[in-house]
């Protein structure tokens, strides 16, 4: 059973803190993401990683950076915590192929910052 | 402007009608996702289709590619189809990343 992990379900940090959120997949998938989710907005791409090492930034990636050093771990990192970072992250996984990928989530943490 | 519609954004429905949920976009893709997500969070992917019509259980879905337009049905529902559907699009090109919409808030009640 295909399965991702997210470090924390819920996490309260404050301004100007530096705070990590990991992401593991035992897919062996090449593919990972990171999303967050606000009411209305939808889902939006903070940044993804198609290898080890490699990233690309998404449609909102101001405020945050990234980290792959292993296949299976993507961590999102944001250097100085501000109050409008305050939602839900959610990491997902897809194995690369040249057709259609279906994309697998993690259970999302939910991030305040006071 | 959302590149991703969808319609109805809230929708309440008795156990046991159809319920269509709609999904439409403004270029052309290489496949359309359908997704679910329940309170607390988790999403599920329900159907990932590039044509015609995919069925799984009561869920069935569409896409009429010419008109970009995607429809989600489910029949005979049931209070455990209350979720929020999502309807996400990859486009030619990016195979990997995608694009969502809003979100359709399902409610089912008794």
């Amino acid at each position: 059973d295909v399965k991702v992990t997210q470090s924390s379900r819920y996490l309260v940090k404050r301004t100007g803190e530096k705070v990590f959120l990991e992401c593991v997949q035992d897919m062996d998938h090449e593919n990972m993401f990171w999303y967050r989710q606000d009411p209305g907005l939808g889902l939006r791409l903070i940044y993804f990683s198609y290898d080890v090492k490699m990233k690309e930034k998404g449609d909102i990636p101001e405020g945050y950076s990234v980290s792959r050093e292993k296949k299976e771990r993507f961590s999102l990192i944001l250097e100085s915590a501000s109050t409008n970072q305050t939602s839900m992250y959610l990491c997902a996984s897809s194995l690369f192929s040249r057709g259609q990928d279906t994309q697998y989530f993690g259970p999302g943490t939910r991030l305040t910052v006071l | 402007k959302n590149e991703v519609e969808q319609s109805p954004q809230n929708l309440t429905a008795q156990e046991g009608e159809f319920i269509t949920i709609n999904c439409s976009y403004s270029v052309g893709i290489s496949a359309l996702h359908w997704l679910q997500q329940h309170p607390g969070g988790g999403i599920v992917s329900l159907f990932m289709l590039s044509s015609g019509k995919k069925k799984h259980g009561r869920l069935i879905a569409t896409i009429n590619i010419q008109e970009k337009h995607s429809s989600l049905h489910i029949t005979a529902s049931h209070p455990r189809d209350s979720a929020v559907y999502i309807c996400a699009v990859s486009y030619t090109g990016t195979a990997s990343k995608l694009t969502f919409g809003t979100g359709t808030r399902l409610q089912v009640t008794l």
